[in-house]
Formats: C-alpha cells, structure tokens, sequence
C-alpha cells in the first residue's frame, strides 16, 4: 500500500460544479496535512492547510479524518482557472524526522 | 512567495558527467530538501537537511549527493550522471518541522 494515495482523474468537470478528492495515508504518527496546487511544469503551491476541525478558504473546504486516515478537498462552482493537479502532502509522522510524503496527485480540468 | 530560486533552470549532460544543481533561499528555512519528480511517481525525496552540514537520505538517494555550508544553499550533486536520473528537480524549504514548504521553479534535466 502507498503511504499516500490519490485518485489519479482526470476529474472533467463543468465550469460551476462542485468536486471532491480524496486522498488516504497510512501513518497514523502523521500530524500535517496539506493541498498543494501544481499547474503543468510549475512548482506545486499551498493550496491549503488540512486542521482537525475543518477549513474553509473561500471556495475551498478541507476536512481532516484522522479515525479512517484520509483527508479530503471540496471545490464549489468549479473556475476554468481551477483546471490543474491536486496534490495531498503528509509529514512523515516519525518523531525525529521532517520528511513530508506526497501522493501522486489528481488532474481537474474544469470544461468551459 | 518564498524567496526561493534553483539553478541551472534547464540543462542537457551527457552520461558519466558530474551534474551539480543549487538552491538558495532568502528565508532563513532550517529545513531544506530536493525532490525528483517523474510521470507516475509524484515527487520523491531524495536527501533533505535539517541544519547546516546536517543531512539525511531519502528514499531515492543513490546515486546523488547533498551538501549545506551556509542557511541559504542546498546542493544537489549527481556524481555521475545516469539517463535514469533525467528528471525534473525541486527544492523546498522551510522553517520548521511539519510546516507549510515552498518550492522552487524546478530544474529540468536531461541525460544523455
């Protein structure tokens, strides 16, 4: 099993949908959690954070459960700009050691 | 953003050749890593660092080699350039442990 896993997508969807991803890991020790952004042969950017208790940034809501070990991001009213990869991070969890684990990341291309 | 810029940003090697990739950051990051990444892999650690002159593997680290003098500079060295290692590389840093990374615009490279 990866340690960190994703739904590859592509996710094509219309311009004002809503989409879902999630994304499971296998550390239980991990205590960091984020979405990162990566558009085609650019560096991935923080999209967001993940909190224990949920987190909203406009359009974007990311909910952490930590029982089932998986994370998940939900995009309202779907923007052409939207149209990248998703990528969910994790720290590594083992004390010590500041590694971060990154799934292989999910295509959205939001159709005009 | 981060202020973080990686060089060369393109370069074409020939196999056997001695590759050697810097990153420098102007944000005072204890934490700096490289990353490799390639189609169906996501981004895959290769060595990261956790202090001036204190490094670690990770999990694809043969074949490369790191160093760190000074805060801001991370180098990546390939001792002997393989056409396996023709990749695109990131590095990313930041302040402390589990934090949010930034990353660089990524070097590609392409061995002959």
């Amino acid at each position: 099993r990866k340690e960190v896993e994703q739904d590859p997508g592509p996710f094509n969807v219309p311009e004002g949908a809503t989409v879902a991803f999630n994304c499971t890991y296998s550390n239980s020790a991990s205590q960091s959690f984020f979405w990162y952004r990566q558009d085609c042969r650019k560096e991935p950017k923080l999209l967001m954070s993940v909190y224990s208790s949920g987190n909203e940034d406009g359009r974007f809501t990311a909910q952490l459960n930590r029982a089932s070990q998986y994370i998940s991001l939900l995009i309202r009213d779907s923007k052409l700009s939207d149209s990248a990869t998703y990528l969910c991070v994790v720290n590594d969890g083992t004390s010590g050691t500041y590694k971060y684990i990154f799934g292989t990341g999910t295509r959205l291309k939001v159709l005009a | 953003d981060a202020g973080i810029t990686q060089s060369p940003r393109h370069k074409v090697t020939e196999t056997g050749t001695p590759v050697t990739l810097r990153c420098h950051q102007t944000e005072n990051h204890r934490y700096m890593y490289w990353y490799r990444q390639d189609p169906g892999h996501g981004l895959r650690l290769i060595h990261y660092s956790y202090g001036v002159k204190d490094t670690d593997k990770g999990e694809v680290s043969d074949g490369y080699s790191v160093s760190r003098s000074k805060t801001e500079d991370f180098l990546l060295t390939l001792e002997s350039a393989t056409s396996s290692q023709t990749s695109v590389y990131f590095c990313a840093s930041n302040l402390g442990g589990g934090e949010t990374q930034y990353f660089g615009p990524g070097t590609r490279l392409l061995v002959l």
